[in-house]
Formats: C-alpha cells, sequence, structure tokens
C-alpha cells in the first residue's frame, strides 16, 4: 500500500533563504506526484506536477524533482518571501490507479 | 468567479441530520474528486467519478453516497450524520489526460454534533 510522508511537519526561515521540502513515497511504481499549496480557509493550488518519466519541473522560484528509485521528492523554493507561508502537500498517483495519495503536508512560515 | 465551486463554505448540524454538499465546476472537466481532510491524517479519497452518472469508491466511502447528474456537477451525501464525519470536505476536478492536475475549490467546513 503506497504511503507518503512529508518531514518536517513545521518549518519557519528568515526571508530571503531558499529551502527545500520533501517529500518519501513508499511503493516507487508511480504515475506521477503534484505538490499542492494550501493557505488557510482555503483549497489547494496546484504548483507543479512531475510525470513519472521526468527528472524536474520549473516554475518561477519553484523547482520539484524525482526520483524514483529513491521514493523521494523535493520542492526547491528559492529566495522564500513571507507570501510563501502556507501549508505545502505532495500527492502521488500510483501507477495503474485514478488516485492519488495525499502526504499530510509541511507547514511553512517565512519571517519577514 | 471561482473554477470550483462548493456551498456551503460551512455548516454546523446535528447527528442524525441528512446532509448534501454541493461542488459545481465551470472547467469543463470530467473527472470529479471527493475528498475529506482531518488533522493529521491528510486528504482521504470518498468518490470520485469520471462521467456522468459514473460513481466510484475512493478509500472511505462508508457513510457517505454521491451523485453526478451532470458534467459539471457533483454533490456528496452524508445519510445520517455522525460526530466523526466532522472535517474539512474538498471537491476537486481534473481534466482528461493522465498527466493533467487537480484543481480544487475553497472546501466545506462540517461539523456535526
Amino acid at each position: 500500500k503506497q504511503e507518503v510522508t512529508q518531514i518536517p511537519a513545521a518549518l519557519s526561515v528568515p526571508e530571503g533563504e531558499n529551502l527545500v521540502l520533501n517529500c518519501s513515497f513508499t511503493d516507487s511504481a508511480i504515475y506521477n506526484l503534484q505538490w499542492f499549496r494550501q493557505d488557510p480557509g482555503k483549497g489547494l493550488t496546484s504548483l507543479l506536477l512531475i510525470q513519472s518519466s521526468q527528472r524536474e519541473q520549473t516554475s518561477g522560484r519553484l523547482n520539484a524533482s524525482l526520483d524514483k528509485s529513491s521514493g523521494r521528492s523535493t520542492l526547491y523554493i528559492a529566495a522564500s518571501q513571507p507570501g510563501d507561508s502556507a501549508t505545502y502537500l505532495c500527492a502521488v498517483r500510483a501507477a495503474g490507479t485514478y488516485k492519488y495519495i495525499f502526504g499530510t503536508g509541511t507547514r511553512l512560515k517565512v519571517l519577514a | 468567479d471561482a473554477d470550483v465551486t462548493q456551498t456551503p463554505r460551512n455548516r454546523i448540524t446535528k447527528t442524525g441530520k441528512r446532509i448534501m454538499l454541493e461542488c459545481s465546476q465551470t472547467k469543463g472537466h470530467d473527472r470529479m474528486y471527493w475528498y475529506r481532510q482531518d488533522p493529521g491524517l491528510g486528504l482521504r479519497l470518498i468518490y470520485y467519478s469520471f462521467d456522468v452518472k459514473d460513481i466510484n469508491k475512493g478509500e472511505i466511502s462508508d457513510g457517505y453516497s454521491v451523485s453526478r447528474q451532470a458534467q459539471a456537477k457533483f454533490s456528496l451525501s452524508l445519510e445520517s450524520a455522525i460526530p466523526n464525519q466532522t472535517a474539512l470536505y474538498f471537491c476537486a476536478t481534473r481534466g482528461q489526460g493522465g498527466n493533467q492536475p487537480q484543481h480544487f475549490g475553497d472546501g466545506t467546513r462540517l461539523s456535526i454534533l
């Protein structure tokens, strides 16, 4: 059974710092992996989706990488800003299914 | 206007009541999903649908039912609500193509007393 873990559960960094968020999954047979941002009282906003054949995806200051063999994905945020403060979740779609398994998220606070 | 709209945004009700949560979308997507989010447990899939009248169970479908009578609408019902169904409920949509991202509504916060 696929399990998705995000450590740490919470993280505080000063503004301007580059940071890495981690996502681990137990079964390497995945179809894709998606990173989301969730603001308080809001739904999830899709940030990046990495297909199983890809190693990374970039959007602005965000870069997501995927290493299926080790069961890991990272979300790199460059030059963090207070507006980046949110909870970041990753979700894995297992190969051969239509279902996504979510991690419990990392709550990020960027201090001004 | 939001692409994925959930109503109501908040609801407080009593044990045993029947509740319906509505989701409508303007994205033209055929795939729609219902999730619940609980602290420390992440999002869990309740039901999903790939087309009108197509219904598929997710991880935690017991105690819930859904209806997909139109492509743009997907409703979730709790026939007889119980306190452990207190949670944040999200609707999501996705377009055709395996690598299309999911798009979420803003959620319904449901409290059952």
